[in-house]
């Protein structure tokens, strides 16, 4: 089983729509979950940062982190077309714990298309 | 504010040639690292430098070396070039292993 799962997509929904993505994980040490968006030729950048479980909200995006089921998820509201853009979720362990790497692990991405 | 600065941002090889890539960052970051990406593999670490003085391997070291210069400079070489390692390459840093990590615009990278 891969450390993380993230349904690849690609994922095409209608300007406006509510957008839904997700990852899941296995290791129970991770406390440390961002979202990154990567604009086809780019390279990644960071939009959500979470410390532990709970959610997080800026903005059309919320962050929902679920320890206990070791879900995360990334909402958008009102999407636009700008959002089309390839998601990755990455978490870490605490660095310092002896219960992780030190780096993040990343998800494979998922594929964003908002169609006007 | 630049952030994270890669050269060059394209590149053709022949099998066998060898280059450096070349990073460098402004924001008195720690932490530094190099990735591949590749279609429907996602990022694969390749080393990593937590701190200046150190190196690590990541993933999927081989065929590949680093050197932290100093604290902003971090260089990846490929010694004798292969076709398998045609990628995207991206350099990143961080201010600690758990931090959110800033990117460069990457590296594209063809071995013929």
């Amino acid at each position: 089983q891969k450390e993380v799962e993230q349904d690849p997509g690609p994922l095409s929904v209608p300007e406006g729509a509510i957008v839904s993505l997700n990852c899941t994980y296995s290791n129970s040490a991770f406390q440390y979950f961002m979202w990154y968006r990567q604009y086809s030729r780019k390279g990644p950048e960071l939009l959500m940062y979470t410390y532990s479980s709970g959610n997080k909200e800026d903005g059309r995006f919320t962050a929902q982190v679920d320890k206990s089921s070791k879900y995360i998820s990334l909402f958008i509201r009102d999407s636009q077309p700008s959002d089309s853009a390839t998601y990755l979720c990455a978490m870490s362990a605490d660095p310092y714990s002896g219960a992780g790497s030190y780096q993040l692990t990343f998800g494979k991405g998922t594929k964003l298309s908002v169609i006007p | 504010n630049a952030g994270v600065t890669q050269t060059p941002k394209f590149q053709v090889l022949k099998t066998g040639q060898s280059m450096t890539l070349q990073c460098a960052q402004d924001m008195n970051h720690n932490s530094m690292y190099w990735y591949r990406q590749d279609p429907g593999m996602g990022l694969r670490l390749i080393y990593y430098s937590a701190s200046e003085g150190t190196t690590d391997k990541g993933e999927v070291p081989n065929g590949y070396n680093v050197s932290r210069l100093n604290k902003r400079e971090f260089s990846l070489r490929l010694e004798s070039a292969a076709p398998s390692q045609t990628s995207v390459y991206f350099c990143a840093s961080s201010l600690g292993g758990q931090d959110a990590y800033t990117f460069g615009s990457g590296t594209r990278l063809t071995v013929v």
